[in-house]
């Protein structure tokens, strides 16, 4: 079944960049289907979305982090990656990629995040 | 707004029915996804759209929608139902973005 897994360093020095991959396997990144995500979690706080892409290229990113960030994807090699820049200790989280759709059914739309990655902890740290 | 609202924290007795809430303006256009984390793992998605479940999700887990409130409902909640749970829809700005919100903490007791 699909499967995604993050990899990337543990640990990032401050107003440095994080740059981490997501490597898809059994099944194509290239699928019409769906999106790509990246989202975090800080240490015992909630979830947050950074952003998104489609296998075209087309990028989706959360408006607080947008002047940050840049997701791409190499679709050769079946993986999508995180860049964030100018990082900070408000950065220290668990980061996590995820495969999004959407539907829509009589009553209106849905988007969800069906399958995810183990997550990989980044710390930012001198 | 793209804040999605969750109370805190809801315990339940063992068997018993917990519904855990999540407002805001987004769900007026969109429905909410939901996702159960467990300490140390992943999220996991458990409902989405109007009420449907992935494979392998037990049917306790059921959802509902009104207004600019979502809501998770378990019926008969077992002990490994404990976990965080978190709501998720695209914000109403008519971008392509989303948002979590803020969580619960449900403790079966």
């Amino acid at each position: 079944q699909l499967q995604l897994q993050e990899s990337g360093p543990g640990l990032v020095k401050p107003s440095e960049t994080l740059s981490l991959t997501c490597t898809v396997s059994g099944g194509s990144i290239s699928s019409s289907s769906y999106y790509w995500g990246w989202i975090r979690q800080p240490p015992g706080k909630g979830l947050e979305w950074i952003g998104s892409i489609y296998y075209s290229g087309s990028t989706y990113y959360n408006p607080s982090l947008k002047s940050r960030v840049t997701i791409s994807v190499d679709t050769s090699k079946n993986q999508f990656s995180l860049k964030l820049s100018s990082v900070t200790a408000a950065d220290t989280a668990v980061y996590y990629c995820a495969r999004h759709g959407e539907g829509e059914e009589a009553t209106g739309y849905y988007y969800y995040m069906d399958v995810w990655g183990k997550g990989t902890t980044v710390t930012v740290s001198s | 707004s793209s804040e999605l609202t969750q109370d805190p924290a809801v315990s339940v007795a063992l068997g018993q029915t917990v519904r855990i809430t999540c407002q805001g303006d987004s769900l007026r256009s969109y429905y909410a996804s939901w996702y159960q984390q467990k300490p140390g793992q992943a999220p996991v998605l458990v409902i989405y759209g109007k009420n449907n479940r992935p494979s392998g999700i037990p049917d306790r887990f059921s959802g509902s929608s009104s207004g600019n409130t979502a809501s998770l409902t378990i019926t008969g909640a077992q002990a490994e139902d404990e976990a965080d749970y978190y709501c998720n829809s695209r914000d109403s700005s008519g971008n392509h973005h989303y948002v979590f919100g803020t969580g619960t903490k449900v403790t079966v007791l």
